[in-house]
């Protein structure tokens, strides 16, 4: 079970981004996948999730209105468009999957992350 | 939105020590909630779910209690390999992450 996300660099404050998380070893369509970010020398913040079908999707009140979750399942990956990007939004950006497959449920399988940077 | 509160901040224990790390949520979550260890440079890793399941290779020093809104990961005879910061995570109503407990070596 692997979860490798991309997409990460260096962006100016207002610019978008869009983040990848390519899954595999596992039954993709059956599972909630998340995102959680962690700033640099901070705590981890939960950003947003989606569920298996794509039918229902969460987002932290942080980047509500600015941040989309989408997946594909026919390609095993999940996204993370990022508009209006601001300083605050700086930090690794780990992909997660969860135990059993539920939106509510712990994240058991994690990737290794991708640095974002928004800074002018 | 749920607000989940450790502490202590950091813990200072010796190796073959006994830590005891709290947990409380700001509403009742049940047992909807989960316990990380985080290592530098590396991604959490988890470790209890459901307050008191042991994740699939995690050795049995780790356990969990509480339900509600008071909840303790407790990390018998410690390893050198433990110490690192833990987190709780509330997954009741989508998801909150405590701020971390560092656990440090006396």
């Amino acid at each position: 079970v692997l979860l490798v996300e991309s997409g990460g660099g260096l962006v100016q404050p207002g610019r978008s981004l869009r983040l990848s998380c390519a899954a595999s070893g596992f039954f993709f369509d059956d599972f909630a996948i998340h995102w959680v970010r962690q700033a640099p020398g901070k705590g981890l913040e939960w950003v947003s999730g989606i569920s298996g079908n794509s039918g229902n999707t969460g987002y932290a009140d942080p980047v509500k209105g600015r941040f989309t979750i989408s997946r594909d399942n026919a390609k095993n990956s999940l996204y993370l468009q990022m508009n209006s990007l601001r300083p605050e939004d700086t930090a690794f950006y780990y992909c997660a999957k969860t135990v059993h497959g539920y939106n509510f449920d712990a994240f058991h399988i994690w990737g290794q992350g991708t640095m974002v940077i928004v800074s002018s | 939105d749920i607000v989940m509160t450790q502490s202590p901040a950091s813990l200072s224990v010796s190796p073959g020590g006994r830590a005891t790390l709290s947990c409380r949520a700001s509403q009742i979550i049940s047992t909807n909630l989960a316990w990380y260890q985080q290592k530098p440079g590396q991604a959490p890793r988890l470790l209890i779910y459901g307050a008191s399941t042991r994740a699939s290779g995690i050795p049995a020093r780790f356990s969990g209690s509480g339900s509600g809104t008071e909840f303790t990961l407790t990390i018998s005879s410690l390893q050198s390999e433990d110490f690192a910061v833990y987190y709780c995570q509330q997954y009741n109503n989508w998801h909150t992450f405590g701020q971390g407990t560092k656990v440090e070596i006396k």
